[in-house]
């Protein structure tokens, strides 16, 4: 069956933009989260939805990262006036429920700011 | 902040051979899981030990969990070369969702 997908596999952008990524979690899955994976800190957790809401967005790092979720299933990072230091690998990952602990990654989307 | 740290932060062994990789952790956890992940990109879930639980097998890979220790071990036994990427463990705390990655072993399988 369909993993969780996400796109762009790569974006470019200039310094100052903002830049939007997208994670198709696998079909009937209620939990998704995103995660970031840098060389400087490794895997951090961002934020957790369960269905719409997010009752964990303790990880994103500035006000310029904002995610939502729609419909229970898609979901947008968006990242405004982007930075250097937000070039990284941003993972999508989904589970069954947010107490089903198997989370599925998707391929990640490398975002780099020139 | 990274909950873990594994070591080696690299390995490299022959095909064949068997391959141990070691995670240590801080605070108490629900479980802990092994990750691996090719070329820097998606991870794959390797297998999910609790922490009421001391061994976990699953195919050629064994999972030891030493909760006084705060730490586990992955043993990857009879190496291929497909077996060469990154491995991470990662735990679950009080949130019981929220995965906290140590920093990863490159494990390389020469063939």
């Amino acid at each position: 069956g369909a993993g969780v997908s996400q796109s762009p596999s790569n974006k470019v952008t200039e310094k100052g933009k903002d830049v939007e990524l997208r994670c198709d979690p696998i079909s009937g899955h209620t939990a998704l989260y995103w995660y970031r994976q840098s060389l400087g800190q490794g895997l951090e957790f961002l934020i957790y939805f369960q269905g719409n809401s997010a009752p964990d967005k303790s990880g994103l790092p500035s006000d310029r990262f904002s995610a939502e979720r729609t419909g229970g299933s898609v979901s947008t990072l968006t990242i405004q006036r982007t930075q250097q230091e937000d070039s990284a690998v941003y993972l999508c990952a989904s589970s069954l429920g947010s107490y089903s602990n198997e989370q599925y990654f998707g391929p990640g989307t490398r975002l780099t700011v020139t | 902040s990274q909950q873990g740290e594994e070591d080696p932060q690299a390995l490299s062994i022959q095909e064949g051979e068997n391959a141990t990789m070691n995670c240590s952790y801080k605070t108490s956890i629900n479980n802990l899981q092994w990750y691996r992940q090719n070329s820097g990109r998606g991870l794959v879930h390797l297998i999910l030990i609790r922490s009421n639980e001391r061994e976990k097998h699953s195919g050629r890979l064994r999972v030891t969990l030493d909760t006084s220790k705060k730490s586990s071990s992955l043993l990857i036994t009879a190496s291929r070369a497909a077996d060469t990427a990154s491995y991470f463990c990662a735990t679950t705390g009080g949130s019981n969702y929220k995965l906290t990655f140590g920093k990863g072993t490159l494990l390389t399988v020469n063939p």
